[in-house]
């Protein structure tokens, strides 16, 4: 399974300020997700978009989804220090099972 | 939402010896689970796709012999790591789809870190 490139692969910002997140990927995608993973957990469900849709929010996030040129962001808007973790993408390919390929990742520490 | 628990969550084995890990959907019947494997700082890499009631698909480069899964029920999967050595220390993390659902959301269990003396 062909993994999804981030970048940055870490990401240090004041709190109050805004973090984006990049994610490229080579397939074709039924979707696109965004996981978040504090050390030594599991990963957090954070959003899903679609092939077809081109940007969704859900709190302080938002997401893009340019199929065209296989790219995706992820934006938190007034980072907070709980925000610190890392951020994954995970692509479900088309016509494939329900298993994702994941990014590379992205740390992103949000100080206080 | 969906709750996929993880046990061990830890676990220190000594060279050779075989380490099962469990995961269970706890609120949902899941007819396929999967397993993944993490090194510190790296992604996660899917290694097999386990499926209620048959073999497990396992990925390249994967060995099925020395990653037994085992998915006897619709809430139970089983990944056992046989002759554990060092180079298998790792985090392994299993993540299940509701039979019931079809919006795609995988659900994640904490994780079982495995470090093999």
């Amino acid at each position: 399974s062909q993994q999804g490139e981030e970048d940055p692969q870490a990401l240090s910002i004041q709190e109050g300020e805004n973090a984006t997140m990049n994610c490229s990927y080579k397939t074709s995608i039924n979707n696109l997700q965004w996981y978040r993973q504090n050390s030594g957990r599991g990963l957090v469900h954070l959003i899903l978009i679609r092939s077809n849709e081109r940007e969704k929010h859900s709190g302080r996030l938002r997401v893009t989804l340019d199929t065209s040129k296989k790219s995706s962001s992820l934006l938190i808007t007034a980072s907070r220090a709980a925000d610190t973790a890392s951020y994954f993408c995970a692509m479900r390919s088309s016509g494939s099972a329900r298993q994702l390929t994941f990014g590379s990742g992205t740390q992103l520490t949000v100080l206080p | 939402g969906a709750v996929v628990s993880q046990h061990p969550s830890r676990v220190i084995c000594k060279s050779g010896t075989s380490v099962k890990i469990e995961c269970r959907s706890l609120d949902f019947q899941a007819t396929t689970m999967f397993w993944y494997r993490q090194f510190p700082k790296q992604s996660l890499m899917l290694m097999a796709t386990s499926n209620e009631g048959s073999k497990a698909t396992y990925e390249q480069g994967v060995e099925k012999d020395k990653f037994l899964i085992n998915h006897a029920s619709l809430t139970l999967s089983t990944l056992t790591v046989t002759s554990a050595h060092p180079e298998d220390s790792s985090f392994y993390i299993c993540s299940a789809v509701s039979s019931g659902a079809n919006t795609g959301e995988l659900f994640f269990g904490e994780g079982s870190r495995l470090t093999v003396l």
